[in-house]
């Protein structure tokens, strides 16, 4: 079946510095891509949709300075933390659409800003 | 009112149960319903995807939506520990954008 991989699953940064989240689609194409946050026992909310080749659509009070995202081909999507405090430690997952019915997920990054 | 309403549990059974978890959503606009299952620390993982009224089975599992109601449901017959996770609703709207209900805990005890 169709995978996403993002890398990396865990990453620990100190507060001040930046860190990237890669999104890959390894079987398939995806022209957009989406991006999550998670808090624990808590839902997925959208952050913003990825959209090769363009900017990013971002949700309303997600600052798109902050959260940097770049989607250059059609098998990859970043996402930046830039300048990361300790409130942005969360779990940041990506999806993509493999075909027509249902996305698929990554595994997800847990990210702690110390 | 959230868009996507899920019954929040936390639900545990013993094994061989059946499970039924549920969720209601407000926007009669969503055409497509999902249901995915997320372990802890994993990414979720689609377990069923339906886009009209009705059940539809895949093994163990079986969603089932009411459109009348806005009520959608995903039933596992013959629970097993491993089926233990956290399981998210969600639907489907504009531009592919997904509306997740904020997840239900199952347990299933041995």
């Amino acid at each position: 079946g169709a995978v996403v991989s993002q890398h990396p699953s865990w990453v620990i940064c100190k507060s001040g510095t930046s860190v990237k989240i890669e999104c890959r689609s390894l079987d398939f194409q995806a022209t957009t891509m989406f991006w999550y946050r998670q808090f624990p026992k808590q839902s997925l909310m959208l952050m913003a949709t990825s959209n090769e080749g363009s900017k990013a659509t971002y949700e309303q009070g997600v600052e798109k300075d902050k959260f940097l995202i770049n989607h250059a081909s059609l098998t990859l999507s970043t996402l930046t933390v830039t300048s990361a405090h300790p409130e942005d430690s969360s779990f940041y997952i990506c999806s993509a659409l493999p075909g027509i019915e249902g996305y698929t997920f990554g595994s997800g990054t847990r990210l702690t800003v110390v | 009112q959230k868009e996507v309403e899920q019954d929040p549990g936390p639900l545990s059974v013993p094994e061989g149960a059946i499970v039924s978890l549920n969720c209601t959503y407000s926007n009669s606009a969503f055409q497509y319903f999902m249901w995915y299952r997320q372990y802890s620390r994993k990414g979720p993982e689609l377990l069923m995807y339906t886009y009209s009224s009705g059940n539809k089975e895949d093994g163990r599992f079986t969603a089932q939506v009411d459109k009348s109601s806005k009520y959608i449901s995903l039933f596992i017959r013959d629970s097993q520990p491993s089926d233990s996770a956290t399981y998210l609703c969600a639907t489907e709207g504009d531009a592919g954008k997904s509306t997740f209900g904020d997840g239900t805990t199952l347990t299933v005890k041995p």
